[in-house]
């Protein structure tokens, strides 16, 4: 049974670097694209970006100049970092496959997402 | 950047009713259009890609329509589990993959 898991610190202060990791487990890592998501409380959904073990990625514009994601294939994880953080980036992160059918990507399988409160 | 807007923003009906659910897109998508139900403190979970495909093991009460810039999911009639919120995704024009804002279905 594939499982994504989060895991990084829960707290990090503004203007510094968010880092999470997520694990891959039971699936073949080097066939799918992996993307992060992100949701504030009570809020919906923002797609930060994909990465594959190719080296090809793909950022949301809107946080292009702040997000970096790579991924290391001898641990089965990929890795998002996000620089000079505000309270804004406050939210639950999580990380999904994304999969393809003939026609469209889409999420099939997420982690349980992990928590990043930015307070000092 | 295509933006998605759902309606309504909550919709509260009985068990045993049907839910309709709708999304418009700010341009055409075509059919690529996904939908996820969220429960509360859980991840999102895929129901239904390609605008109306749905994933294996999805109860056949719900289905996918549209094509273009107009969608519906519809729960043909709904059960107490069904209580959570729906959201839209384009896949058409990205990055970035934008969402809709969700509809919250409350059972009474």
């Amino acid at each position: 049974q594939v499982q994504l898991r989060e895991s990084g610190p829960g707290l990090v202060k503004p203007s510094e670097t968010l880092s999470l990791t997520c694990s891959i487990s039971g699936d073949s890592f080097n066939r799918h694209y992996w993307s992060w998501i992100r949701q504030p409380a009570g809020k919906g959904l923002e797609w930060i970006g994909r990465s594959h073990t190719s080296g090809d990625t793909h950022y949301n514009p809107s946080l292009k100049s702040r997000v970096t994601m790579s991924v290391d294939t001898s641990k089965n994880q990929f890795s998002l970092t996000l620089t000079s953080v505000t309270a804004a980036d406050t939210a639950v992160y999580y990380c999904a496959r994304d999969s393809q059918s003939a026609t469209i990507w889409y999420f099939d399988l997420w982690g349980r997402g992990t928590l990043v409160l930015v307070s000092s | 950047e295509i933006v998605l807007t759902q309606s309504p923003a909550t919709l509260s009906l009985s068990p045993g009713e049907r839910a309709t659910l709708s999304c418009r897109a700010s341009q055409n998508v075509y059919k690529l259009l996904a939908w996820y139900q969220q429960k509360p403190g859980q991840a999102p979970r895929l129901l239904i890609y390609d605008a109306s495909t749905r994933v294996t093991g999805l109860p056949a009460r719900f289905s996918g329509s549209g094509s273009g810039t107009d969608f519906t999911l519809t729960i043909s009639s709904l059960e107490p589990e069904d209580s959570a919120i729906y959201y839209c995704q384009q896949r058409h024009i990205w990055p970035p993959v934008t969402f809709g804002g969700g509809t919250k279905v409350e059972i009474k």
